[in-house]
């Protein structure tokens, strides 16, 4: 079956530190997304992309990176980390289509910044 | 601005009790409406997708409606494993992504 996989599940790091989130799909979308999900908030979008070397910026884009050079990896990359980024993050992807299509979501990777 | 908001934000059933979540919405250009549902500790999981205005989805005990300006999730005799929190989200064609409420966290007892 189809699905998509994030990894880690659980990071823990410091201040400062680089760290990249992996998100992985097998549904062959073109559209791939990463969102943040934080208490009060809701989820929020980081990035998005629509295909190969296509990347665009959320509403909370700040000090994130992402990069797209096949169909089935976007990983997220936290250039330094800050403790306001300790977050739930998740990944998700849907196919292109005149119509609006659903996103599948992963499991999620949940972030510790210390 | 866009924006999204669901109400309650946490509800209490008992097993059998039928009730509705509310999801209100402005945007610019509506594209799609979206309900998910999410288990603690898990991604959302897709359940609906409402394109206009009349149009209603059902799925077992579950049955999503929209109007110009919100949707309801109306749940009718509600089983314990349909606890979870319920996510609405629109797609906004003015800022092409989709806009999630901050959820309604449903709790069944028996």
């Amino acid at each position: 079956d189809a699905e998509i996989t994030q990894s880690p599940r659980h990071k823990i790091t410091e201040t400062g530190r680089q760290v990249t989130l992996a998100c992985h799909q097998t549904w062959n979308h073109n559209n791939m997304f990463w969102y943040r999900q934080d208490l009060g908030h809701g989820l929020r979008l980081i990035h998005y992309s629509y295909g190969v070397q296509d990347t665009n910026k959320g509403e909370v884009s700040d000090g994130y990176s992402v990069s797209r050079s096949n169909t089935e990896d976007l990983p997220l990359t936290l250039e330094s980390a800050a403790s306001s980024q300790t977050s739930v993050y998740f990944c998700a992807s849907s196919e292109w289509g005149l119509a609006v299509n659903e996103q599948f979501f992963g499991p999620g990777t949940r972030l510790t910044v210390l | 601005e866009d924006q999204v908001t669901q109400s309650p934000e946490a509800l209490r059933l008992q097993e059998g009790e039928s009730s509705s979540l509310n999801c209100s919405y402005t945007v610019s250009g509506l594209r799609g409406l979206f309900w998910y549902r999410q288990d603690p500790g898990k991604g959302p999981e897709f359940l609906f997708t409402l394109y206009s205005a009349g149009e209603e989805k059902e799925k077992e005990r579950l049955k999503a409606t929209l109007t110009k300006k919100e949707s309801f999730l109306h749940i009718t005799a509600p089983k314990p494993e349909d606890s979870a929190t319920y996510l609405c989200a629109v797609f906004s064609g003015g800022y092409n992504k989709l806009i999630f409420g901050a959820g309604t966290r449903l709790a069944v007892h028996p």
